[in-house]
């Protein structure tokens, strides 16, 4: 399985909303609801925001939230904040874990 | 409170092995699948190895017949047995522990490991 697509960075100033594309294909992305995504600010564990492509862990801020149309899923973060700042990655299981190349977000 | 907390990582020479070490608390281990992933350098994440509570064990192809995943339930530990290494090998080791089965998702994450493959 090939990476999933993701933009190598995106910015925002704080209060903004900022979205991240997840490209796959019909054997990963577009098959089944079964994309997360997690943040890591380097040097820290990652942690999940976003599991079975849109349904958010108790504790994770309702500021993040995920949607699939097709073979591409979206995280969007809404109030961007200084905190907010690090690595996102989309994650597919369809036979094998499939991770996008992260997205560095940089707020302003 | 769910607690992973690997170990074992350090420098090793092209050819070398290790053993990584994941330690864990705060949740019934042996009824979870444990998996690892690593990010080389400059580079995204990637999946390497899962191990289910039952014992099944998958790998990336990348590793396949180098790497073997265990676990001991006494112990609440899981292990990664690296031999044969490249350099390209060379990544920080993540711990993850799964949701619970027939979710596919990876619910807690550990701080890493950092392996060099270097001569």
């Amino acid at each position: 399985q090939s990476a999933l697509t993701q933009p190598a960075s995106v910015s925002g100033s704080p209060g903004q909303s900022i979205t991240i594309s997840c490209t796959g294909t019909s054997s990963d992305v577009g098959t089944y609801n079964l994309v997360s995504w997690y943040q890591h600010h380097p040097g820290k564990a990652p942690k999940l925001l976003i599991y079975e492509d849109s349904k958010r862990p108790s504790g994770v801020s309702d500021r993040f939230s995920g949607s699939k149309s097709g073979n591409a899923a979206s995280l969007t973060i809404s109030g961007v904040q200084a905190e907010d700042e690090a690595d996102y990655y989309c994650c597919s299981h369809a036979g094998s874990w499939v991770f996008g190349g992260g997205t560095k977000l940089t707020v302003l | 409170e769910v607690q992973l907390l690997e170990s074992g990582g350090g420098l090793v020479q092209p050819g070398g092995s290790l053993r990584l070490s994941c330690a864990t608390s705060g949740f019934t281990f042996a009824s979870f699948t444990m998996s690892w992933v690593r990010q080389a350098p400059g580079k995204g994440l990637e999946w390497v190895s899962s191990i289910t509570s039952g014992g099944g064990t998958y790998y990336a192809d990348s590793v396949k017949g180098r790497f073997t995943i265990s676990r001991d339930n006494s112990k609440n530990t899981q292990y990664l047995q690296l031999d044969s290494l490249r350099a390209e090998d060379t990544a920080v080791y993540y711990c993850a522990k799964r949701a619970v089965p027939g979710k596919f998702y990876f619910e807690y994450w550990g701080q890493g490991t950092l392996v060099t493959v270097s001569s």
